[in-house]
């Protein structure tokens, strides 16, 4: 069984540009949450769909957005990039919409410049 | 805001040690899970804890659930350097997937 899959991998870009990270989940997983990890902040949960709908979110600004699609796959999107966002963005994935275990990605390394 | 904070930041120790990582917070949690984390890696679920006073053994390693179900404990036996990595305690209040992490301690094992 493939396990989480994002892409790309390693990512850089520029204050003020927008960015796109994608997230396949665990075949049968319908549930894809996103996390932001920081030397600083530690890992810091940004938000969780399931059957396309968001579910949950954390405390970050509205510059973070993200969507699911019907096969599950899932999208973040950082708009007006501060340096600030430069971090491992994380995904991960489980089952259903309960307490079932989180199988995360490798995450994909944005360095904002 | 819930806080989980690990002790100690940063372990370096020699093959054979035991060593114990503590996670504290002032909030209750519902249950607790601790993961690995390599390097260029996520993390991986070691160990979930639900009940209060609850000990979990795997292989190695024992995880404790403090009775109020505000802190937790891993204590690795004659540790190896396949243990090293970043150890990440993980507190859920409730809605499982909103996980609150811990602050992280970096375990170097060598030979």
């Amino acid at each position: 069984k493939a396990g989480v899959t994002q892409t790309p991998r390693y990512l850089i870009k520029t204050r003020g540009q927008q960015v796109t990270l994608s997230c396949s989940p665990i075949s049968g997983h319908r549930s894809v949450s996103w996390y932001q990890q920081t030397p600083g902040q530690g890992l810091q949960f940004l938000f969780e769909y399931f059957s396309e709908t968001q579910r949950n979110k954390g405390n970050f600004p509205g510059r973070f957005s993200g969507r699911q699609f019907s096969n599950s796959r899932s999208e973040m999107n950082v708009s007006t990039l501060e340096l600030g966002d430069s971090a491992l963005y994380l995904c991960a994935t489980r089952i259903g919409y309960g307490n079932e275990k989180l199988f995360f990605g490798s995450g994909t390394q944005l360095s904002v410049l | 805001t819930q806080l989980l904070e690990q002790s100690p930041q940063f372990l370096s120790i020699q093959e054979g040690e035991n060593l114990t990582v503590y996670c504290n917070s002032s909030s209750v949690f519902s249950s607790l899970q601790w993961y690995r984390q390599e390097p260029g890696e996520g993390p991986v679920l070691l160990v979930t804890v639900v009940t209060g006073g609850e000990v979990k053994k795997l292989k190695r390693l024992t995880f404790q659930f403090g009775d109020a179900r505000k802190d937790s404990s891993l204590h690795i036996t004659a540790a190896q350097p396949g243990d090293t990595g970043l150890y990440l305690c993980a507190g859920d209040a409730g809605t499982a997937s909103k996980l609150t992490f811990g602050t992280g301690t970096r375990l170097q094992v060598t030979l």
